[in-house]
């Protein structure tokens, strides 16, 4: 079975704190990929990354980055947290760009 | 530009009815992918079905159905019999590959409510 895991169910941070969020699957998956899901915005994508060092915007990355070092781990970071990135946060990977996305149990984010 | 619409936005149903969500798309590619996604209230998002575009055969796996149409760009989603168990979000996505990667374009969701 496909495993994604995220470093926290759970994080609260304070404005203006730097958040990395974590995110490691174990099945070689090529594209791996962070959305953020709001109540009555459904799932929004920020950034995906089809290979190690490669990144790509997706719809929402304004205030986000992220990392890619290794194939299996990709990371989200928040630069200077905000109130308004609070939010629960979703990491999945693909095999190809045609595969299916497999996720992880999220990080719900709280920012006060 | 891509587009995925379910209209439902909320459904409740008594366990052991039927229940059909409905789940249309827009794409100008002629090679894309289907998705349907059960999102439960644990939050995680459990993959149940991918579909090609040049495959129209409904599918079938035990209590749940599919139904993929072309002609309307539609790709409908049956439970039947329902359960308590069924109780949950659903997300239908279609694929758009950028680049060398790939990206899901969600529909909203709908959540099924069922009672027992």
């Amino acid at each position: 079975d496909v495993k994604v895991t995220q470093s926290s169910r759970y994080l609260v941070k304070r404005t203006g704190e730097k958040v990395f969020l974590e995110c490691v699957q174990d099945m070689d998956h090529e594209n791996m990929f962070w959305y953020r899901q709001d109540p009555g915005l459904g799932l929004r994508l920020i950034y995906f990354s089809y290979d190690v060092k490669m990144k790509e915007k997706g719809d929402i990355p304004e205030g986000y980055s992220v990392s890619r070092e290794k194939k299996e781990r990709f990371s989200l970071i928040l630069e200077s947290a905000s109130t308004n990135q609070t939010s629960m946060y979703l990491c999945a990977s693909s095999l190809t760009g045609w595969n299916e996305q497999y996720f992880g149990p999220g990080t719900r984010l709280t920012v006060t | 530009a891509q587009k995925v619409t379910q209209a439902q936005t909320e459904i409740s149903v008594v366990e052991k009815e039927d229940v059909t969500l409905d789940c249309v798309y827009e794409t100008r590619d002629t090679t894309y992918y289907l998705f349907w996604y059960k999102q439960p209230p644990s939050g995680e998002l459990v993959f149940l079905i991918r579909r090609n575009s040049f495959d129209e055969q409904n599918e079938i796996s035990g209590r749940y159905s599919w139904n993929f149409q072309k002609s309307t760009s539609s790709f409908n989603f049956t439970i039947t019999a329902s359960q308590v168990v069924d109780s949950a979000v659903y997300f239908c996505a279609l694929s758009e590959v950028y680049n060398q990667g790939g990206k899901l374009i969600f529909g909203q969701g709908t959540e099924l409510s069922v009672k027992p």
